[in-house]
Order: structure tokens, then C-alpha cells, then sequence
């Protein structure tokens, strides 16, 4: 059982959709992060929040934009996107940023874009 | 910039069997942690063992165990009586003490034969 919960486990969305993923811990942690996995590729670090604040975003497009309504919530709505970001997405958390705490991660959002 | 190299996109084991996987990394840091992460075919990433850099000791967890040689940037994992379960990608991962980006190599796939 993961600690770390993402929904939905699967999305399909057409390209003018709005949508949201969302992931919840409930382990205290004050660091969560999200992550875009391709098939049979390490996931790519998209955003870092630390203590609610956005702190770390990877040149993400637009069309992704996070958010850290408290410290056990963290939302990717999606926007406008491309067939190209069809991928797992990933949530993780971690007790806070510095690196000697391991991320947990959850089971990830398959997300296809039509 | 940090790199980490899995040299073996693939790997195979018979069950109860002893398996090394590689990883190399590339750093100008002194004090830094070293990962392994899981991910089978469910997706969920889980953490298999961590290593400080500057303890000198290898890290060991059960049948997971890793030889660390620094002067070398090494980083192996040697799963011992390999199980069925174990069958899934392995990534190599590295992190810096003064931040929480992981930066991961390119996985190995390990099946386990019976």
C-alpha cells in the first residue's frame, strides 16, 4: 500500500480539456514534488514545493500548473495540453527538502491525451 | 552537472540466484547521497536502499546490499536469492546535500526467471 495517494489512476482528455490530478499524504511530510514519467524513461522533476511555497519549477510549460492548497494536498491542473504529454505522472513527498530524506512516491496518474 | 549512468539497459536472473546491477555517476561533490529506487510493472516507485557518501560502510537491506566505491563514482546493487518479485526496473539515482533533486540514470531492466 502506498502512503502517498494520486487520483485519478488513469485519465484520457481531449487536447481543449481542463483537468486535475491530485495527490495526498498524510505522513507529515512538508516537501512534495511532481514528476513526468515516458515509457521506460527515469521521471523528469517538473515542480518542488517545500512548505506550501513553490520552489523548484523545471521550465514547466504553461499549460501545467501546480498548486499546494496545505501540507497534505498537491493539485497539477491541466490545461490545453499535447499529445506529447501523454506520460505517468508522479507525485512524491518527502519529510522536507534536504536530500538525506527519501522521496516517497505514490502510483502515479496515466494520463493520454487524444 | 551531475550525470548517472546505468550501462545495462537489461538484465536477467534465475530465481534464488545473486544479480549485481551497475551504476556509475559523475560529481565534483564531496558529501552527496546515492539511491536505488524500484519500479515494477504496478508503477509505484519504491525506495530499495540509500547511501551516504560519506560513510564508508555499504548500505545493506536484507538481500539488497550496495558496493560503493567513491574514488571510482560507483554504485552497484547486488540482490541476493533473487525472488520473482524483484522482476522490475531499477534506477540509479543521485542526490546533492544542499537541495532535493534527484537526478536518475536510465534504468535496468531486470526479469527474473523461475
Amino acid at each position: 500500500d502506498t502512503e502517498v495517494t494520486q487520483t485519478p489512476k488513469h485519465l484520457v482528455m481531449g487536447m481543449t480539456n481542463k483537468k486535475s490530478l491530485k495527490c495526498e499524504q498524510h505522513m507529515g511530510h512538508r516537501a512534495m514534488y511532481w514528476y513526468k514519467q515516458k515509457a521506460k524513461k527515469p521521471p523528469e522533476l517538473m515542480f518542488v514545493y517545500s512548505y506550501e511555497k513553490l520552489s523548484i519549477n523545471e521550465s514547466v510549460p504553461s499549460r501545467f500548473s501546480p498548486e499546494c492548497p496545505n501540507s497534505s494536498l498537491l493539485n497539477l491542473h491541466l490545461h490545453a495540453l499535447q499529445p506529447e504529454d501523454s506520460a505517468l505522472y508522479l507525485c512524491a513527498s518527502s519529510q522536507d527538502r534536504r536530500s538525506n530524506q527519501p522521496q516517497h512516491f505514490g502510483d502515479g496518474t496515466r494520463l493520454s491525451i487524444l | 552537472a551531475q550525470t548517472v549512468t546505468q550501462s545495462q539497459p537489461e538484465m536477467s536472473v534465475q530465481e534464488a540466484e545473486t544479480v549485481t546491477l551497475s551504476c556509475t555517476y559523475d560529481t565534483s561533490e564531496s558529501d552527496y547521497y546515492l539511491f536505488w529506487y524500484k519500479q515494477p510493472p504496478s508503477r509505484q516507485m519504491i525506495l530499495v536502499i540509500r547511501q551516504e557518501a560519506y560513510k564508508q560502510q555499504n548500505a545493506t537491506e536484507n538481500r539488497f546490499s550496495v558496493n560503493f566505491q567513491k574514488a571510482a563514482k560507483s554504485f552497484s546493487l547486488k540482490i541476493s536469492d533473487s525472488q520473482l518479485g524483484d522482476a522490475a526496473m531499477y534506477f540509479c539515482a543521485y542526490s546533492e546535500t544542499s537541495g532535493s533533486r534527484l537526478t536518475f540514470g536510465e534504468g535496468t531492466q531486470l526479469t527474473v526467471n523461475p
